[in-house]
């Protein structure tokens, strides 16, 4: 059964630092792996999608490494601002027909003024 | 830009009530999802929806759980007689391709007194 993780589970840091999230997950045989932000009391807000074969993906700010073999994936944010304060989930779909995605527990980030 | 929007936006039932939550998912999509979000937990997957018919649900998903595509942009979940552990945030999401990109709508607050 595939078990996701995210470490840490909450992070503070000034405006206008670089920051990493982490994400792991325990059976390496993922089709794709997805990075949402989630606001309080509202929905799930897509960042990045990356795909098995693929070791980064960029989208402004944002960068998603995947180390599918270690079972690791990564999201840098660059440059923090107060409006990425949110929990950041990722979520990994298994290969095959599978279409179900297995979320991890989040990380939460405030950034300070 | 196009979005995935769900109604109603918090819903409060009595215990063994039905309740039909709604959901409008991206008018070119295929795939369609439900997950919940019990309050300080994981995202969780309920169940995914192609061509009329159910290709994937969870053990959460049980007889009590059905799902419709009842017209050509309605995509519902309905809980037949709902119990106090239904409490919870209900998420559907679409996507264009199976193993691509999932959108969420903001949710259903489901509250079962």
């Amino acid at each position: 059964k595939q078990e996701v993780t995210q470490i840490p589970a909450a992070l503070s840091v000034p405006e206008g630092e670089n920051l990493v999230l982490n994400c792991s997950f325990t059976d390496s045989a993922i089709y794709n792996l997805q990075w949402f932000r989630q606001d309080p009391g509202k929905g799930l807000t897509s960042l990045l999608l990356i795909q098995s074969s693929q070791r980064e993906q960029t989208s402004g700010r944002l960068n998603a490494s995947l180390d599918k073999s270690s079972g690791r994936s990564t999201l840098y944010i660059a440059a923090s601002q107060p409006g990425d304060s949110a929990t950041y989930l990722c979520a990994v779909r298994r290969g095959g027909t599978a279409s179900k995605l297995t979320f991890g527990t989040g990380t939460r980030l405030q950034v300070t003024l | 830009e196009p979005e995935v929007t769900q109604t109603p936006s918090h819903q409060v039932t009595q215990m063994g009530q039905e309740v039909i939550l709604r959901c409008v998912p991206i008018s070119n999509h295929l795939y369609f999802y439900w997950y919940r979000q019990i309050l300080g937990q994981k995202v969780e997957f309920l169940v995914s929806f192609y061509n009329n018919e159910i290709s994937e649900k969870s053990e959460i998903f049980d007889d009590q759980f059905s799902v419709e595509r009842p017209d050509g942009s309605n995509f519902t979940l309905k809980i037949r007689s709902t119990k106090l552990e239904d409490s919870a945030m209900y998420f559907c999401a679409s996507s264009a391709l199976q193993g691509g990109t999932q959108y969420f709508g903001p949710g259903t607050r489901l509250t079962v007194l």
